[in-house]
């Protein structure tokens, strides 16, 4: 189908790892993005890979992506408070022609004290 | 360098209205495109620009219209407006089609 799934909420305590799961739908998918929204804001492009990588670390974040199962997650090292947000992934699934992205429902990172 | 900038930040109509939303993009990028965010619908495609020409288009009503000026800056513009277009509208630039999209911090709308 068309939807990109994502669990809708996560709860972590302070200085825990995060893993913030996402399933997509096309295989042909060049990017994938992570990207953060904080209440009344826009979204804040985190990081990306692109589909012919199998990881991608950018400081406390790492990128997972598992072609065969269409599974891409995301893990924040030692999670701090102002790390709660909404979390979306998203798929370019029409190649470089477009910045059509497909967003998952988004993912409500919660981080407890 | 300066990021995405969208005015107004908010706007607040009533049905029937029409209304006009302005975006900036990143000094030096090219391509422009528009998300409607709404609780029930989430985060979905209403259109790109690219060279002043619209490339691409999501499924929304023709009330829904846009256009880029030779600098790059769009607007988007909405017609007849009705309830249901109550939304937070982001606006999103990139270097080029295809690359790494930069979103602005929205234009809340609200029709009463």
């Amino acid at each position: 189908g068309e939807d990109v799934e994502q669990s809708l909420f996560l709860s972590v305590r302070e200085g825990d790892s995060s893993v913030i799961n996402c399933t997509y739908t096309d295989s042909s998918s060049t990017y994938l993005y992570w990207y953060k929204q904080e209440p009344g804001a826009g979204l804040q492009l985190l990081t990306y890979i692109f589909s012919n990588m199998d990881m991608k670390q950018d400081q406390r974040l790492t990128v997972l992506l598992n072609k065969k199962d269409k599974h891409l997650s995301l893990r924040i090292a030692d999670t701090q408070t102002g790390d709660s947000a909404i979390y979306f992934c998203a798929e370019n699934r029409y190649g470089g022609a477009t910045n059509k992205l497909i967003f998952g429902t988004g993912t409500l990172l919660a981080v407890q004290p | 360098k300066a990021g995405v900038t969208q005015t107004p930040r908010y706007l607040i109509k009533t049905r029937g209205q029409q209304v006009t939303l302005s975006c900036s993009p990143i000094s030096g990028h090219r391509s422009v495109s528009w998300y409607q965010q709404t609780p029930g619908q989430g985060l979905q495609f209403l259109f790109e620009y690219f060279s002043e020409t619209q490339r691409n288009k999501g499924n929304f009503p023709g009330r829904f219209s846009g256009r880029q000026f030779s600098n790059s800056r769009s607007e988007m513009n909405v017609s007849t407006l009705e309830l249901g277009d109550s939304a937070l509208y982001l606006c999103a630039s990139s270097l080029n089609q295809g690359e790494k999209l930069f979103f602005g911090s929205g234009t809340q709308l609200s029709v009463l």
